[in-house]
């Protein structure tokens, strides 16, 4: 059984681009959430979403969107990258309590 | 502000010892739980706990949720190198479905 998968693992973009990070939650998982993990920090939390829809946001400034689709998989955008949003992003889905992380996606802005 | 504290920040002893990690805040949790991460992972779910007091043991780790349900405490005995690596705790807030992580124990057994 496929547990969280995400894609891509590694990624460099300038500063100004903009990324699109993508998650395919654990079979039965209906709820994803995204993290930002800074090095050693603990993850920060971005947003969840729940059939299709945010339902739960932290304090992240607008420039970071979200998507779910109807096969529950999920998308984070991000715009107008800055240095500071370099940082390990993991996805993480759910279905009730607990939580199954995917490997993250390591993004680097020069 | 943190929510969530955790001490120490880094830990390193030697194979065979015991330790004790902390995760204090000043908000009620509904549940709280424990990760370990690896460099180029995602935290790894070790436990749940849900009721205050609760006390719960996975061979050689036991976890207690504090009664006040503000806190709680990962103890391990007999440390081995496999142990090493980044341990997190994480609660939810009653009525607030998002796990809010602590601060990370960064944790390093020397064979």
């Amino acid at each position: 059984d496929a547990g969280v998968t995400q894609s891509p693992t590694h990624l460099i973009k300038t500063r100004g681009q903009q990324v699109t990070l993508r998650c395919s939650p654990k079979s039965g998982h209906d709820t994803v959430s995204w993290y930002q993990q800074a090095l050693g920090q603990g993850p920060q939390f971005i947003f969840q979403y729940y059939e299709e829809e945010e339902r739960q946001r932290g304090n992240f400034p607008d420039r970071f969107s979200g998507h779910q689709f109807p096969n529950y998989s999920s998308e984070l955008n991000v715009n107008a990258l800055l240095l500071g949003d370099s940082a390990l992003y993991l996805c993480a889905s759910s279905f009730g309590v607990g939580y199954t992380f995917g490997s993250g996606t390591r993004l680097t802005v020069v | 502000t943190q929510l969530l504290e955790q001490s120490p920040q880094f830990l390193s002893i030697q194979e065979g010892e015991n330790l004790t990690v902390y995760c204090n805040s000043s908000s009620v949790f509904s549940s709280l739980q424990w990760y370990r991460q690896e460099p180029g992972e995602g935290p790894v779910l070790l436990v749940t706990v849900v009721t205050g007091g609760e006390v719960k043991k996975l061979k050689r780790l036991t976890f207690q949720f504090g009664d006040a349900r503000k806190d709680s405490s990962l103890h391990i005995t007999a440390a081995q190198p496999g142990d090493t690596g980044l341990y997190l705790c994480a609660g939810e807030i009653f009525g607030n479905e998002k796990l809010t992580f602590g601060t990370g124990t960064r944790l390093t057994i020397i064979p």
